[in-house]
């Protein structure tokens, strides 16, 4: 049962247009959500959160947005550049338990 | 400023044999997580632990694998009797108390032969 899904396992943007990654879940206990950025043989890299008391959150270029009627949330990369290509994943859990439930993640490639 | 460490980054085994992995957790940080991902898939949880508890072991295969974080030392995730299923990338996070979010190690790739 996979309730948080990525929907589109790959993405091809141009330098410097937006880059928007989707993200849905299923279970509506989920109170926090993360998002995470992936290169090969590395660990994820953190990148954002957001509470589900908050339906946006800004750092810099990146900006996530949540939907919590349609159980959906966002990443907006603006300006996209190269370093940004990498696998992105999105990341959800309850504040009863700590542990992260993750999306099977999306593919970013930016083309210069 | 140490990120989590986590050692060895590869690991091959023979079916049949042990592997040990071990992690270090940010300085500060007192929660550890640990995930295993397979090819092309997500990260899937396997167990939470604070100092010399087990929080969370509902990802935990129930044979064969077993997790600890001691009191002096490093989190080891022990894994007997490996069989090649047992192939994928095993990555520790850890915590503040309190804190959302989790911060991942390099990650151990396991190989089994």
């Amino acid at each position: 049962d996979q309730q948080v899904k990525q929907n589109s396992p790959s993405l091809s943007v141009q330098e410097g247009r937006i880059s928007i990654l989707n993200c849905d879940y299923t279970n509506s206990m989920f109170d926090y959500f993360l998002w995470y950025k992936k290169y090969p043989a590395e660990g994820p890299t953190f990148l954002i959160s957001i509470s589900s008391i908050k339906d946006k959150n800004e750092d810099g270029r990146f900006t996530v947005f949540l939907n919590k009627s349609a159980k959906h949330l966002s990443l907006h990369i603006v300006p996209s550049q190269p370093g940004d290509s990498a696998v992105y994943f999105c990341a959800a859990f309850n504040g009863s338990g700590q542990k992260l439930v993750f999306g099977q993640g999306t593919r970013l490639t930016i083309n210069p | 400023n140490a990120g989590v460490m986590q050692n060895p980054r590869h690991l091959v085994r023979r079916r049949g044999q042990e592997a040990r992995l071990r992690c270090s957790p940010m300085k500060g940080h007192s929660h550890v997580y640990w995930y295993r991902q397979l090819p092309e898939e997500g990260l899937k949880f396997m167990v939470y632990l604070q100092k010399e508890n087990i929080i969370d072991e509902s990802g935990m295969p129930k044979e064969r694998f077993s997790a600890e974080f001691p009191k002096e030392g490093p989190s080891i995730l022990r894994i007997q009797q490996v069989v090649r299923g047992d192939s994928a990338a095993y990555f520790c996070a850890s915590s503040p108390w309190g804190g959302h979010e989790q911060y991942f190690g390099p990650g151990t790739r396991l190989t089994v032969t």
